[in-house]
């Protein structure tokens, strides 16, 4: 089974509407860390966050927001009023207490594409 | 902070050839050096983790003597495909983490290698 599930494959949406990236996760370990990254088309990884297990606040930064709840093991992330500029690919990625925390594992990431 | 560069952006060489790809962090000092290879429209797969002044564990599946990397530095870790062919062309990528555990991975904008 995969560790960390991304099951949109793309997405697309008009300017200004909101969307949400889904990401699931399995892990056996009770301490681990969840991250979200953007890859734009130039091909480079932007860290967006990092968020530990035992973190469940929900997390804003501009239109930016993430939704964590370690019940159903997601890790949402939601762009509100989305802008061209947010057409990317988003990976979810977890690194697990097992391993030393050493290894990020990547779900398959999600393609989105804002249109004017 | 936490800038991550990669040198060459693009290569193209002749099947046969070596190709060495350099992974700087440019702000910090960084423990561990990881290389990843990503197919077109693919997640990112881990190839090794390297270590300063020690040798790289590599993944299952990875061919060490293929891919040789170095950690020299704290500050430079080197990736050396040997012996290039046509299945080797990818876009690999590396990232930097500033200490042990659950340190955040900052990547480097990925280096495009296309073998003739």
């Amino acid at each position: 089974a995969q560790k960390v599930t991304q099951a949109q494959t793309e997405i697309s949406v008009v300017e200004k509407e909101d969307v949400t990236l889904d990401c699931v996760y399995e892990t056996r370990d009770t301490t681990y860390y969840l991250f979200w990254y953007k890859q734009p088309p130039s091909g480079e990884l932007v860290f967006l966050i990092r968020r530990n297990s035992f973190d469940e606040q929900n997390e804003i930064s501009g239109r930016y927001s993430w939704n964590f709840q370690k019940s159903t093991s997601s890790f949402n992330f939601t762009i509100t009023a989305s802008q061209v500029v947010d057409s990317a690919v988003y990976f979810c990625a977890l690194s697990e207490a097992t391993g030393g925390y050493n290894k990020l594992i990547f779900g398959a990431g999600t393609r989105l594409a804002v249109h004017p | 902070g936490a800038v991550v560069s990669q040198h060459p952006s693009r290569v193209i060489c002749k099947s046969g050839t070596s190709v060495k790809i350099e992974c700087r962090s440019l702000d910090f000092q960084a423990t561990t050096m990881f290389w990843y290879r990503q197919f077109p429209k693919k997640s990112l797969m881990l190839m090794a983790t390297s270590n300063e002044g020690s040798k790289a564990t590599y993944e299952q599946g990875v061919e060490k003597d293929k891919f040789l990397i170095n950690h020299a530095s704290l500050t430079l870790s080197t990736l050396t495909v040997t012996s290039a062919h046509p299945e080797d062309s990818s876009f690999y990528i590396c990232s930097a983490s500033p200490g042990n555990g659950a340190d955040t991975q900052y990547f480097g904008p990925g280096t495009r290698l296309t073998v003739l």
